[in-house]
């Protein structure tokens, strides 16, 4: 079956620092791998995917992520993190098998400390 | 903005009742996906119809019911309504298949008392 984990629900990260939010999934198909940012009150937005390709995808406001298919990981990476990248994020999967779905995770709330 | 419109904004309905939520897609988009949020269960996958036809179904209630309507908008229906199906209730939209990314809209705030 399809699925998602973020294993920490938490992320503290220092303004200016390096921030890391991480993902990793399960499949039965070649993955498709996406994330998403929420902020308050608000719907989820687009970030960046992962289809094919270079293994690492660069999206919105300077994040990136690395696609690790023997890790079978896609964590969520910026250099320098902005008190404004304060959000709930969240990675989701789909697949060349079930196509049409969407799995999301749990989420991973980052805060940026000024 | 995302382009995908949802309809109300917030809703607050007694427990027994039945609510409609609507959602427009965005232009061009088929699949319309319907999702619930809840701080205890994260997101929840419901249903997805892909031009007109239902295409997945997660973990939908059999008091909820959705479908979509020729000009693609949908309508995701709640009845006998209980105190644990407050929630945000998230629309999205894509142009098709699992490859594309789905747009979300600003989500209908359900409140059942």
């Amino acid at each position: 079956a399809q699925s998602v984990a973020q294993p920490e629900d938490q992320v503290n990260v220092a303004e200016g620092n390096p921030l890391t939010v991480k993902c990793t999934y399960s499949v039965s198909g070649n993955p498709y791998l996406f994330w998403y940012v929420q902020y308050p009150n608000r719907g989820l937005q687009f970030l960046l995917k992962y289809i094919t390709g270079d293994n690492l995808v660069k999206g919105s406001y300077g994040f990136e992520a690395e696609f690790n298919k023997s890790q079978t990981s896609f964590h969520l990476k910026k250099p320098s993190a902005l008190v404004s990248d304060s959000a709930l994020y969240f990675c989701a999967v789909s697949d060349t098998n079930t196509g049409n779905q969407f799995y999301f995770g749990t989420g991973t709330s980052l805060t940026v400390i000024p | 903005d995302s382009g995908v419109t949802q309809t109300p904004k917030h809703l607050i309905t007694a427990t027994g009742q039945r609510v409609t939520l609507r959602c427009s897609p965005r232009s061009g988009d088929l699949s319309v996906y319907w999702y619930q949020q809840s701080l205890d269960q994260g997101l929840q996958f419901l249903i997805q119809y892909y031009n007109g036809e239902e295409r997945a179904k997660g973990n939908i209630l059999e008091r909820f019911s959705a479908q979509q309507f020729p000009d693609l908008h949908s309508e995701l229906n709640l009845s006998s309504l209980e105190l644990g199906d407050s929630a945000l209730y998230f629309c999205a939209s894509s142009p098709g298949w699992g490859n594309t990314e789905a747009f979300f809209g600003q989500g209908t705030r359900l409140t059942v008392v």
